[in-house]
């Protein structure tokens, strides 16, 4: 499959611990982003990455939270001190560089796609 | 800044029937629109998407949608619903000029046999 995965699916920890969920994006795509979608919402933008540059972080993203994409493959999102308000499904998707970037297809332009998501509960 | 407003977190209609999910956004430059579709414990799985050009978009699974600029609106149709078309639909804008995707709260639509 080549598909965007996400591990772990579930994780569930003690308010105060720190977890850290991991994306691996579709190997060619350079553009990475980390969503969080609560219960009866639609995702929420957290962070966005081109190969391993951070370019934009939200204002969700607390200090508490760290994204990091080393070499430009896969991701890693940590969270800190988690809180119960953490609970939440944290979605990655990717995308290839678009038209004016590469030469991806154009009917994949502009197209995130998306991983299963890690389901992050905080007792 | 932009934003999406999907009316009617829950629509049910008869397999069958009409489906019609409704989407309204704001944004300051032309967007591009998307139409996602999300199944239990699952991803977001793209429907249908406008960036430019015809208006109308036919997307999978028989759905379709048509940009409206004047009303600022995206509505997602399916002339004949399917069991299987039963999930949670999302609407979502990206500015031109901005890379991540604002998302609508979701529509959850139910088929009723």
């Amino acid at each position: 499959d080549t598909g965007v995965s996400q591990d772990p699916r579930h994780k569930i920890t003690k308010r105060g611990q720190n977890v850290t969920f991991r994306c691996d994006p579709i190997s060619e795509h350079n553009r990475l982003y980390w969503y969080r979608q609560t219960l009866g919402q639609g995702p929420e933008f957290l962070t966005y990455f081109q190969n391993e540059a951070q370019l934009e972080k939200s204002r969700l993203l607390s200090d508490r939270f760290s994204a990091e994409r080393p070499k430009g493959s896969f991701s890693t999102l940590e969270i800190q001190r988690t809180e119960q308000g953490d609970s939440a499904m944290y979605l990655c998707a990717s995308s290839s560089p678009g038209a004016s970037g590469g030469s991806p297809s154009l009917s994949s332009y502009n197209e995130q796609f998306f991983g299963p998501g890690t389901r992050l509960t905080v007792l | 800044a932009q934003s999406v407003t999907q009316l009617g977190s829950h629509v049910s209609v008869s397999e069958g029937a009409l489906v019609l999910l409704r989407c309204n956004y704001s944004s300051s430059v032309p967007p591009y629109l998307f139409w996602y579709v999300q199944y239990p414990n699952q991803g977001l799985q793209l429907l249908l998407k406008y960036t430019t050009g015809a208006t109308l978009v036919k997307g999978i699974n028989g759905f379709e949608a048509e940009f409206k600029k004047s009303e600022t609106s995206f509505h997602l149709t399916k002339p004949s619903a399917h069991m299987s078309d039963a999930a949670e639909y999302f609407c979502a804008v990206r500015p031109g000029s901005a890379r991540q995707l604002t998302f609508g709260s979701g529509t959850q639509l139910t088929v009723l046999p």
